[in-house]
């Protein structure tokens, strides 16, 4: 069954240090989302993704973040210079957007720890 | 008002019961419900997906909607103690963002 991979499963960084996350969404998909789930708090959307074109973001994916599709496969978030605050798990989804509408599927997720 | 509600939890049960987990949202624009299980440090993994109001099932597994109400459910029939995980409901709008509730903590012991 196909699946979403995520790669490190665990980063640790230090304050002000850039950040990549990596993630190579389900083939066919075409939409990508990043979300965040900081320990012991609710799922949180960041940004979706789709024909290489940020579609919406929500007022966490400030200036410090940033998205990529560098390639056919992969789907990346960039974190500029890292903050204690952006400490938790980061989730990559995709979707196919078909006829059932918006179901997205994710990854095991990355965690990161920032020190 | 949190735009979703969910009981943190956690529920425990005994093998074999029925389970019923719910959430409350304040949005009308929601059409799109989602269950996710999740188990501890790992991703969520998408169990039930629902459009607009209705029941779904799905093996031992049942999506309701209401949205006169605003209320969701997912029922959990025969448990098992591999259901033993954090359930959290999902929906959206006319826009791809997911927006979760906290997650309902559900134990199933043997």
């Amino acid at each position: 069954e196909p699946e979403v991979t995520q790669t490190p499963s665990h980063q640790v960084t230090q304050m002000g240090q850039e950040v990549i996350l990596r993630c190579v969404p389900i083939s066919n998909h075409l939409y990508f989302y990043w979300y965040r789930q900081i320990l012991g708090q609710k799922v949180e959307f960041l940004v979706s993704f789709y024909n290489n074109e940020i579609s919406e973001k929500s007022e966490i994916f400030d200036d410090q973040f940033s998205v990529e599709r560098p390639d056919g496969s992969n789907f990346t978030l960039k974190i500029r210079s890292t903050k204690l605050e952006d400490s938790a798990m980061y989730f990559c989804a995709s979707s196919d957007r078909g006829r059932f509408g918006y179901e997205q599927y994710f990854g095991p997720g990355t965690r990161l720890t920032v020190t | 008002q949190k735009e979703v509600e969910q009981d943190p939890g956690p529920l425990s049960v005994p093998e074999g019961a029925i389970v019923s987990l719910n959430c409350t949202y304040s949005n009308s624009a929601f059409q799109y419900f989602m269950w996710y299980r999740q188990y501890s440090r790992k991703g969520p993994e998408l169990l039930m997906y629902t459009y607009s109001s209705g029941n779904k099932e799905d093996g031992r597994f049942t999506a309701q909607v209401d949205k006169s109400s605003k209320y969701i459910s997912l029922f959990i029939r025969d448990s098992q103690p591999s259901d033993s995980a954090t359930y959290l409901c999902a929906m959206s709008g006319s826009t791809d963002k997911l927006i979760f509730g906290t997650g309902t903590r559900l134990q199933v012991f043997p």
